[in-house]
């Protein structure tokens, strides 16, 4: 079944403990994105990569990281967490980065950071 | 920037009555618009989209949108509701931003079916 993957669903955790969320596709897409929702303000787009080892920051960076090293794996990295980072997160993936793709999405992942 | 507007954060319809969701955008170039649902507890699934050609769209689970270039719309329609529609519905525009693409949400509307 075609499907994006995050890991894990659910965490609580505190303030400055490092976390990684994970998110696969076995799609063969190249192109996957970081996207975080929160209420009345819709999904912003945290990181983007293009390809493998092509990385690029959305529209709300700060604060996170992100990887490439494989096609089908795209973690998202909170070095340092902070309670303003509390939010929904989910994971995309498109064929390519052309603007006529529609992306698929995972579950979501629902962070709080106390 | 590209922008969207969905206009009402909360739709409640009865059901078998129209459903009929606003989407308005802004763009200086020719758009790519989304619908994607959101049922609870999960990610975002596409309903239809509009690139090129026909501009009434029909998509999954009898909704429907037109796409307005004179009016920037991208209305989402459907005949008669269902409780199973019950969902947060986003609008999105998707254009080149440099070289990434970029898809731009409203900040959504919930739909409530009332029985």
């Amino acid at each position: 079944e075609a499907q994006v993957t995050q890991n894990p669903r659910y965490l609580i955790t505190v303030t400055g403990k490092k976390l990684t969320v994970t998110c696969s596709q076995n799609m063969n897409h190249e192109y996957m994105s970081w996207y975080r929702q929160d209420p009345g303000l819709g999904l912003r787009q945290i990181y983007y990569s293009m390809n493998v080892e092509v990385t690029d920051k959305g529209d709300v960076p700060e604060g996170y990281k992100v990887s490439r090293k494989e096609k089908r794996n795209f973690p998202l990295i909170l070095e340092s967490p902070s309670p303003n980072q509390t939010s929904l997160y989910f994971c995309a993936s498109s064929w390519t980065g052309s603007f006529n793709q529609p992306q698929h999405f995972g579950d979501g992942t629902r962070l709080s950071i106390l | 920037a590209q922008s969207v507007t969905q206009l009402g954060s909360h739709v409640s319809v009865s059901e078998g009555a129209l459903v009929l969701l606003r989407c308005n955008y802004s763009s200086s170039v020719p758009p790519y618009l989304f619908w994607y649902v959101q049922y609870p507890n999960q990610g975002l699934q596409l309903l239809l989209k509009y690139t090129t050609g026909a501009t009434l769209v029909k998509g999954i689970n009898g909704f429907e949108a037109e796409f307005k270039k004179s009016e920037t719309s991208f209305h989402l329609t459907k005949p008669s509701a269902h409780m199973s529609d019950a969902a947060e519905y986003f609008c999105a525009v998707s254009h080149s931003g440099g070289s990434n693409y970029k898809l731009t949400f409203g900040k959504g509307t919930l739909l409530t079916v009332n029985p």
